[in-house]
């Protein structure tokens, strides 16, 4: 069963202060690893595709990174519009997207 | 360009009432799906549409939910009747002939259900 798990649930960053999130995935034939941003009462925004082992994709102060059990999400000094929950999500077998629980992530100045 | 819209943003019924939310999708996106997101959790992909034809279905509870898209735009989602067990954020996405590959969807802000 395709499966992915985020951690931590939650994160609590000082501006600055530099970070990762994860995600561990088991999928039948992974079609990518995909990264969203979710702000509170808005849908979930769209920020990366991986496809394969070594591959990086960078935005601003987001730069993801992906093996084959796992991806990581870095946060390179946050600043506090950095703060929303993280999705990530694979490509499953049937087609659709299967999105982890997500890591929220506060920025206090 | 305008994004996915979905409506109403915010619905509050009693159990066992009927409840439907409208998608409308960017223009020229042939895929369309449903999400259901519960609190504190990521979405659940409801149905799946490719132009008009529903393609994945799966994880429909068929017995009280049904969703159509004729002319292959605009999409409805019902719910009859509702159950306590319903109350969350039903978002809407539309994605381009790519998606499946880029997993590059375009969602609505969602519409929140609340069942007393």
């Amino acid at each position: 069963e395709d499966q992915v798990t985020q951690s931590p649930e939650a994160l609590r960053l000082q501006e600055g202060e530099s970070s990762s999130l994860n995600c561990s995935y088991t999928v039948s034939g992974l079609r990518g690893l995909f990264w969203y941003r979710q702000d509170p009462g808005k849908g979930p925004e769209f920020l990366f595709t991986l496809y394969s082992a070594g591959e990086e994709k960078e935005k601003e102060r987001l730069k993801a990174t992906l093996t084959k059990k796992e991806s990581f999400l870095h946060i390179t000094a946050p600043k506090p519009e950095d703060s929303a929950t993280y999705l990530c999500a694979v490509g499953g077998s049937q087609g659709n997207l299967i999105f982890g629980k997500g890591t929220k992530l506060s920025v206090k100045p | 360009e305008a994004g996915v819209v979905q409506s109403p943003r915010y619905k509050i019924i009693e159990k066992k009432q009927p409840v439907a939310f409208w998608c409308n999708p960017i223009s020229g996106h042939n895929t369309l799906y449903w999400y259901r997101q519960n609190l504190g959790q990521g979405p659940e992909l409801l149905i799946r549409y490719e132009n008009e034809e529903a393609v994945d279905d799966s994880q429909l509870p068929k017995d009280r939910f049904s969703a159509e898209r004729l002319k292959g735009v605009d999409s409805t989602l019902k719910i009859q009747p509702a159950e306590l067990g319903d109350s969350a954020v039903y978002l809407c996405a539309s994605g381009g002939n790519r998606d499946r590959d880029t997993g590059e969807l375009f969602f609505g802000e969602g519409s929140r259900l609340t069942v007393l």
